[in-house]
C-alpha cells in the first residue's frame, strides 16, 4: 500500500531564509511524487512533480524539491522564504505499478509561516 | 490555471435540506475525485469516477452519493444535510493518458449546514 508522511505540522521560518518542508514516501517500486500549496479558502494549487529522469525538480513560485529514493524522501526547498509563501503544503504519492487508477494518496500537509 | 469550476463557493444551509454540489471541468479529463477537508486540515478522498457511468467509493465514508453521466460534470448530493456535513469540499480531475499525471483542484465550496 502507499502511503506519505510530513512529520511536521507547522514550519516557521524568517523571510529571505531558506525553507524546507519534508516529506518521506512508501510505495511498492518508483514513485510518482506531487506537491501542493493551498491558501486560505482555495483549493489546492500544483507546484511540482516527479515522475522520472533528474532528481532535483523545480516548480513554481521559485519551489523545488528533491527525489531521494534511498531516504524515500521528496523534501520541498525554496533558497529564500517570501512572507507570502505562507500557506499549508501537501505532498502526495501515487504507485506507478497501477497509476492508471490509483487516486493520489495525500500527506496531512504542514503549514508554512514565513515571518517577515 | 486548471478549468475546473465548482458551484456554489459558499452554501449556508438548514438541517434535513438536500443539496448538491456541482462540479465541471472543461479539460475533458476521464479521472475526477471528491474530497472532504476540514480547514487547515487533511484532505479525505470521499468519492472518485473513472468515466462516465462510472462511480467509486473513497477512503473515508461518506453520506453523500456522485453521479457521473457526462464526463465534464461530477456532481455530489447529500440527501439530508446534518451539521456535521459541515465542512469544505474540493473537486479535482487529471487524465488518464500516461505520463499525464497531476491532478487538478477547483476552488472547494465551503458548506455550513445548521
Amino acid at each position: 500500500a502507499q502511503s506519505v508522511a510530513q512529520p511536521e505540522d507547522q514550519v516557521n521560518v524568517a523571510e529571505g531564509n531558506p525553507l524546507t518542508v519534508k516529506c518521506t514516501y512508501s510505495v511498492s517500486g518508483n514513485p510518482y511524487l506531487f506537491w501542493y500549496v493551498q491558501y486560505p479558502n482555495r483549493g489546492l494549487q500544483f507546484l511540482l512533480k516527479y515522475i522520472t529522469g533528474d532528481n532535483l525538480v523545480k516548480g513554481s513560485y521559485g519551489f523545488e524539491a528533491e527525489f531521494n529514493k534511498s531516504q524515500t524522501s521528496f523534501h520541498l526547498k525554496k533558497p529564500s522564504a517570501l512572507v507570502s509563501d505562507s500557506a499549508l503544503y501537501f505532498c502526495a504519492v501515487r504507485d506507478p505499478l497501477n497509476s492508471g487508477n490509483t487516486p493520489l494518496v495525500f500527506g496531512k500537509g504542514t503549514r508554512l509561516s514565513v515571518i517577515a | 490555471e486548471a478549468d475546473i469550476y465548482q458551484t456554489p463557493r459558499y452554501l449556508v444551509i438548514g438541517t434535513g435540506k438536500k443539496i448538491t454540489l456541482e462540479c465541471s471541468q472543461t479539460m475533458g479529463h476521464d479521472k475526477m475525485y471528491w474530497y472532504q477537508q476540514d480547514p487547515g486540515m487533511e484532505l479525505h478522498l470521499i468519492h472518485y469516477s473513472y468515466g462516465v457511468n462510472s462511480t467509486e467509493k473513497g477512503d473515508l465514508s461518506s453520506e453523500s452519493t456522485v453521479s457521473r453521466i457526462r464526463t465534464e460534470h461530477f456532481p455530489l448530493t447529500l440527501e439530508s444535510a446534518r451539521p456535521s456535513h459541515t465542512s469544505q469540499y474540493l473537486c479535482a480531475s487529471r487524465p488518464t493518458l500516461s505520463g499525464q499525471e497531476t491532478q487538478y483542484f477547483g476552488p472547494g465550496t465551503r458548506l455550513l449546514v445548521l
